[in-house]
This record gives structure tokens, sequence and C-alpha cells, in this order.
């Protein structure tokens, strides 16, 4: 389970408040994920990186923002434009190799607006 | 883009008897399957995987099977226990262009296994 951490754990949001979630991961991996979990929705996919300093679009990536300036990080900005961000936020990322489709996923966050 | 459904959104069962997840993919290109397992609160933790070049594989008390023709694959696990209780996802990966290996899951089935 280790080697990707996300923080916070909680997070409260104002209107009009962008907001930034943490994600960290120490397993030299190249890809990295951010998905929306709401409940009865499964995971979808905000934005994804496969490399340093680059970054695409997911399936809803309207309202939120991110950068890759380093391997080990990829947080994500929730902007005031993503009028309903009350969710739970995964981050995680993927291996290369053999192996490459695996994703390992971080704790979450959860957002809640005030 | 790729679309997986997965049926049924819930499913309870009695300790010891088996429980069968389905899902349903669009994309004739995706090649990799992931069942992940998430607990109340807790991240998704891979579970099984397969490949499109085989058919069934086995882990334990749970295996995966897939049809390629049909475009389906499935989670059975087998003498269930009350740990198995959780929430499981499938997932099917996505090829564009330069190979993102983008997951689309489905929604989610929520296992409940009784005493």
């Amino acid at each position: 389970d280790g080697g990707i951490t996300q923080s916070p754990k909680y997070l409260f949001r104002k209107e009009g408040q962008n907001v930034t979630l943490s994600c960290e991961q120490n397993l030299n991996h190249d890809a990295m994920y951010w998905y929306r979990q709401d409940p009865g929705q499964g995971l979808r996919l905000i934005y994804y990186s496969q490399i340093v300093n680059d970054f695409q679009k997911g399936d809803i990536a309207e309202g939120y923002s991110v950068s890759r300036e380093k391997k080990e990080s990829f947080p994500l900005t929730v902007t005031s434009a993503q009028k309903n961000p009350t969710a739970f936020y995964l981050c995680a990322s993927r291996t290369g190799g053999i192996a490459k489709n695996i994703q390992y996923f971080g704790a979450g966050t959860r957002l809640s607006v005030l | 883009g790729e679309n997986v459904e997965q049926h049924p959104s819930t499913l309870s069962v009695q300790e010891g008897d088996s429980a069968v997840i389905k899902c349903t993919y669009s994309d004739s290109a995706s090649n990799y399957f992931p069942w992940y397992k998430q607990e109340l609160g807790k991240r998704p933790q891979l579970i099984i995987d397969i490949r499109s070049n085989v058919g069934e594989k086995k882990d334990q008390r749970i295996a995966v099977t897939l049809n390629k023709t049909a475009k389906h694959f499935s989670l059975h696990i087998t003498e269930t226990q009350p740990e198995d209780s959780a929430v499981y996802f499938c997932a099917a990966s996505m090829h564009s262009g330069g190979s993102n290996y983008k997951l689309t899951f489905g929604k989610g089935t929520l296992l409940t296994v009784n005493p």
C-alpha cells in the first residue's frame, strides 16, 4: 500500500476558493492519475500524466488543473469553476515494464464544501 | 471512448456461497482487465487482473474469466467470507495513439457477505 501519499485526508473549501490536493509517490513511477469518486459512480478520470512536464485531460477535467514539475509529485487544484467539488479524490501511479498497466492508489482526500 | 458496464450494483450472499460480478466493455482494442477491491473509506486495491491473451486466471478463492468475442469478463469469488465484504470495481484499459494505459472503471458492486 505504501509509496503514494495523499494529503490532506480531509479538506474543506469555501465558495469561490481554489484548493490544492497533494499527491507524492516514491515508487519511481512515470505515470500518475487523478480520479474523482462519487457514490454509485465508480472512479472517473480527471487528469493524467505520463511523464514530467506533460499531462492530459481525462473525462471530467473541467474545473480542475494539475502540474507535473517533478516525477514524484502531481498536485491537483480544484478551482472555483468546479461547482460541485464535494467528492473523494484518489491519486494513482502506474508501473512500467511488463506489468505496465497496474495502477496503485493513494489513500484519498475527502473534499467538502463549507 | 471505452464504456464499462458492471452488474449487479449490489450483491448479498451467505458466508460460504459463491459470488459473481459481471462486466462488459465496448472497445475491442482493450486488452487489460483488472479488478479492484475497496473497503469502506479505504483505497482501491488490485486483487486480480487478466490480459486478453488468456481466458481465465485464478488466485486461491478468486478467479476472473474473459470472453473477448462477447466483450465481457467476470469476477468469481468462492467460499465467501465476511472480510470479502467491500465494493468491487472492474476496469478496462483503452489504448489510443501512444498507448496511454488509461483505465475506464465500472460503477462498482457492493458485496455483502452475511455470517
